[in-house]
């Protein structure tokens, strides 16, 4: 079965640069999420995306953005890069509701 | 606002033990959904069962059997007969199905689960 799929899977980016993470979900999925997972912590909520509109924001800094497209990628970009950036980020997405959130593999980003 | 709290951080078991993860939380809203993850070394998130509020049966799938009492808000997951593939941290999380389009998950801590052949 087809699943999340996020690309880059590992990123290494120097202070102050800029990264844009992709996200393809599940055919017919129409909601995306963006969690951003910490060394040794739980999954945080960034942002949600629903028939490519914002559905919902958590603590996403003002320095990262994020959209979804008509072909329901989304992507996460992510400016003047911090050591505190550096975490896995989760895409995943989910079908009509009631329904489950199905995860990507993450993109690891390391900032130096 | 909703919380989940796993208060087993790190849980160590020789293998073909029993072990039972608790999962504790608290919600204002009714309707919700309870779920158990998986994220073994690799780093992935994997979905191992998704329970409604309105449903306690309990659930058994394999070796993964799962306890939901909501008189206690309280959704345990129990492996039987633990193997060393079970090694991983596992999280619960719960999310808010009524808020259409604004099901963000809010997961628990986790718990480390160390099987030691």
């Amino acid at each position: 079965a087809a699943g999340v799929i996020q690309s880059p899977r590992h990123l290494i980016k120097e202070k102050r640069e800029t990264a844009t993470l992709k996200c393809y979900p599940i055919p017919r999925h129409d909601t995306v999420y963006w969690y951003q997972q910490g060394p040794g912590q739980d999954p945080q909520f960034l942002i949600s995306f629903y028939e490519k509109m914002q559905s919902d924001k958590g603590s996403i800094p003002d320095r990262f953005s994020a959209q979804q497209f008509s072909d329901y990628h989304s992507e996460l970009n992510m400016s003047s890069l911090e050591l505190g950036d550096s975490a896995l980020y989760f895409c995943a997405s989910r079908p009509p509701p009631p329904s489950t959130q199905y995860f990507g593999p993450g993109t690891r980003l390391t900032v130096l | 606002a909703q919380k989940v709290t796993q208060a087993q951080t790190e849980i160590s078991v020789v293998e073909k033990e029993d072990v039972t993860l608790d999962c504790v939380y608290e919600t204002r809203d009714t309707t919700y959904y309870l779920f158990w993850y998986k994220q073994p070394p690799s780093g992935e998130l994997v979905f191992l069962i998704r329970r409604n509020s309105f449903d306690e049966q309990n659930e058994i799938s394999g070796r993964y059997s799962w306890n939901f009492q909501k008189s206690t808000s309280s959704f345990n997951f129990t492996i039987t007969a633990s193997q060393v593939v079970d090694s991983a941290v596992y999280f619960c999380a719960l999310s808010d199905p009524t808020n259409f389009g604004n099901e963000k998950l809010t997961f628990g801590t986790g718990t480390r689960l160390t099987i030691i052949p």
